[in-house]
């Protein structure tokens, strides 16, 4: 099946220092959405990619779909401490009846004040 | 307008035990999906359903687990037989009728299990 690998698995920044984390796949994706998880909360939408080369943008957040809509970005610019969490990817899956999310592996983002 | 429902937030089991766990999807959701989180792991995928049906169930382990959405009432996902292993947090997400535009899932704050 469809798979997603994300790297890094954890990033420690200073606050105020920039982050990326990248989703890649063997394949190419009809769309991608990116989640966020707090520690020990519930992951939560923040955005949902389609088109090749699509770059959104949410604040101090940019979302980028590569143009072989195989691989994807998170950037966040001058993290601040409210940042920390988890950062998902995530595609849904479409084959006969079902429409499953699957989740990338995740990148922890940790940030020191 | 309630979001995603899950009860109970937290549940210790003894291993050997039966563990419930309930979702209530939002209002005008009808299809519901459930996912399994280890500690410091990401999310698997166990079951899609909707009213009456299972959709998916690529994920559910072949024993123990089963799930059921019914048409009155929340999503049930059961675990039979609790093992330590089962030990995770089991979140439920909730999608509207597919379409065109979005198709983000909506995460309930999911169900603690411990088994002792």
């Amino acid at each position: 099946g469809q798979q997603v690998m994300q790297i890094p698995q954890y990033q420690h920044v200073q606050e105020g220092e920039d982050f990326t984390t990248y989703c890649n796949s063997s394949t190419t994706l009809s769309n991608i959405q990116w989640y966020k998880q707090r520690p020990g909360g519930h992951p939560v939408f923040l955005i949902q990619l389609v088109k090749s080369g699509e770059v959104k943008k949410q604040k101090r957040l940019t979302f980028q779909f590569g143009e072989a809509k195989k691989n994807s970005s998170l950037h966040i610019t001058a993290t601040q401490t409210t940042d920390v969490g988890t950062y998902f990817c995530a595609l849904r899956a479409y084959g006969g009846a079902t429409n499953k999310l699957i989740f990338g592996t995740g990148t922890l983002l940790a940030v020191q004040p | 307008n309630a979001g995603v429902m899950q009860n109970p937030r937290h549940l210790v089991r003894r291993r050997g035990q039966e563990a419930r766990l309930r979702c209530s999807p939002m209002k005008g959701h009808s299809h519901v999906y459930w996912y399994r989180q280890l500690p410091e792991e990401g999310l698997k995928f166990m079951v899609y359903l909707q009213k009456e049906n299972i959709i998916d169930e690529s994920g559910m382990p072949k024993e123990r687990f089963s799930a059921e959405f019914p048409k009155e009432g929340p999503s049930i996902l059961r675990i039979q037989q609790v093992v330590r292993g089962d030990s995770a947090a089991y979140f439920c997400a909730s999608s509207p009728p597919l379409g065109q535009g979005n198709t983000e899932a909506f995460f309930g704050q999911g169900t603690r299990l411990t088994v002792v």
